[in-house]
This record gives structure tokens, C-alpha cells and sequence, in this order.
């Protein structure tokens, strides 16, 4: 069975722009979450989304931005990139949006660059 | 506000020795604690888990430890063997709590 599957893997990106990623979460998973990881940090909470609904979000701002499809996959955009956005970003997926004891399983994440 | 940490950015050991990875957390609410290992262009992996009504959980060579009183846990790894070595996170949820909280990992590497 195929896990969490993101996309890009890496991409660069100018300040300013904007940026868009993409998460297809395990079949029969309906929760998928974001996080970010800066070099040398833990990975921070972003957003939380189940059946299509943000069920949760960190203090991240506005600029951060996602949805989840009916297929269950979600997009991450960030639109005026700074250059601290660089970081990795997370995709998990999870069966439902109750406590996290263990059942999240993350993807490979997308390496985001700001020049 | 870091309410996950882990002190120890790195933590080198001999192959067949013990392993022990600490982390401090901050957050009274929190009742669920576990622990991810991440290879390098890889996600992280769920390892282990400890939930505050118990004090040790143990699953093959891992062992977590939970000192709620201290606000203390820490990951045991017997014996350490060279695929161990990776970057382990300790997180943290409560109650009805959907994300996780995590510390800023520790790098292991396991000497042959």
C-alpha cells in the first residue's frame, strides 16, 4: 500500500511568490495535517484538515492557507514568501481528527527554498 | 514558546551499548507522549508511545520512561545497533489534542 505521497519533493522559489504543495494521504485515511520543520527544529503545527474542514491550526499566518479535496488529498499554499519560509514541509495523514496517540504517519516532506 | 525540549542535540554511542535520549516538557495538559525516528529524506516514523497513566512502556530494544512529577521522559535503546542512527523526536498531545508538539530532535549515531 502506497503511504503518504507529496509533491514537489524540492523546489525554489523567489521572495514574494507564492507556492503550493500537495498531499495524498494513506487510502482510508480522511485527516490530513501540515507541519513545517526548520533546519535544526522540530517539526511546528500548521494546519489540521477532516472531511474537507479545518479542524485546527497553529500559529502560523495568514500568508498560510490549505484545503482538502473530497478525495481526501489536501494543497498547502503560502502566498508573499519570505525568506523564513525555507523549511521543510510535513504532510500526515491520520484515520480521524481525534487525539494524536501514535497513528500518524508522515510523508516524505517538500523542501521549500526562498531566495 | 518550546514546550517540548530536548536538551541534547546529539548523543553518540558503541554498537551494543545503551542508548538513552531524554526530553523535558512544560505543559501540564499534556497526557500522551511519543516518539518519532527520522532518516535523513525520509518523514519521521512513529516509534513509541507512553500515555500518563503509566510510568514505562517497553516494545523489543525500546524502552520510554515517564516522570510526570518531573515532567520528565526519556527513550532507552538496548542494545544500539548502526541502523538506530537517526534523528529521534519526543512529542507531545492532550486531550482531545490533534496536533503534536514537538522537541528539536536528537541526532544519534551508533559507532561500529
Amino acid at each position: 500500500d502506497a503511504g503518504v505521497t507529496q509533491s514537489p519533493t524540492h523546489l525554489i522559489k523567489t521572495r514574494g511568490q507564492q507556492v503550493t504543495l500537495r498531499c495524498s494521504p494513506i487510502s482510508g485515511h480522511k485527516s490530513v495535517s501540515w507541519y513545517q520543520q526548520v533546519l535544526g527544529q522540530g517539526p511546528q503545527f500548521i494546519f489540521q484538515y477532516y472531511e474537507k474542514e479545518e479542524r485546527g491550526r497553529g500559529n502560523f499566518p495568514d500568508r498560510f492557507s490549505a484545503r482538502q479535496f473530497p478525495n481526501y488529498s489536501s494543497e498547502l499554499n503560502v502566498n508573499a514568501l519570505l525568506l523564513g519560509d525555507s523549511a521543510l514541509y510535513l504532510c500526515a495523514s491520520s484515520l480521524g481528527p481525534g487525539q494524536v496517540t501514535g497513528e500518524l504517519f508522515f510523508g516524505e516532506g517538500s523542501r521549500l527554498t526562498v531566495l | 514558546d518550546q514546550q517540548v525540549k530536548q536538551n541534547s542535540p546529539s548523543l553518540s554511542v558503541q554498537e551494543g551499548r545503551i542508548s538513552i535520549l531524554n526530553c523535558d516538557y512544560t505543559n501540564s495538559m499534556f497526557d500522551y507522549f511519543l516518539w518519532y525516528k527520522k532518516y535523513p529524506a525520509e518523514g519521521p516514523t512513529f516509534l513509541i508511545s507512553i500515555s500518563s497513566i503509566k510510568d514505562k512502556n517497553e516494545d523489543g530494544r525500546f524502552t520510554v520512561f515517564l516522570n510526570k512529577s518531573a515532567k520528565h521522559l526519556s527513550l532507552h535503546i538496548v542494545p544500539s545497533q548502526p541502523g538506530d542512527s537517526a534523528v529521534y523526536f519526543c512529542a507531545a498531545s492532550g486531550i482531545n489534542d490533534y496536533k503534536l508538539s514537538f522537541g528539536a530532535g536528537t541526532t544519534v549515531t551508533v559507532r561500529a
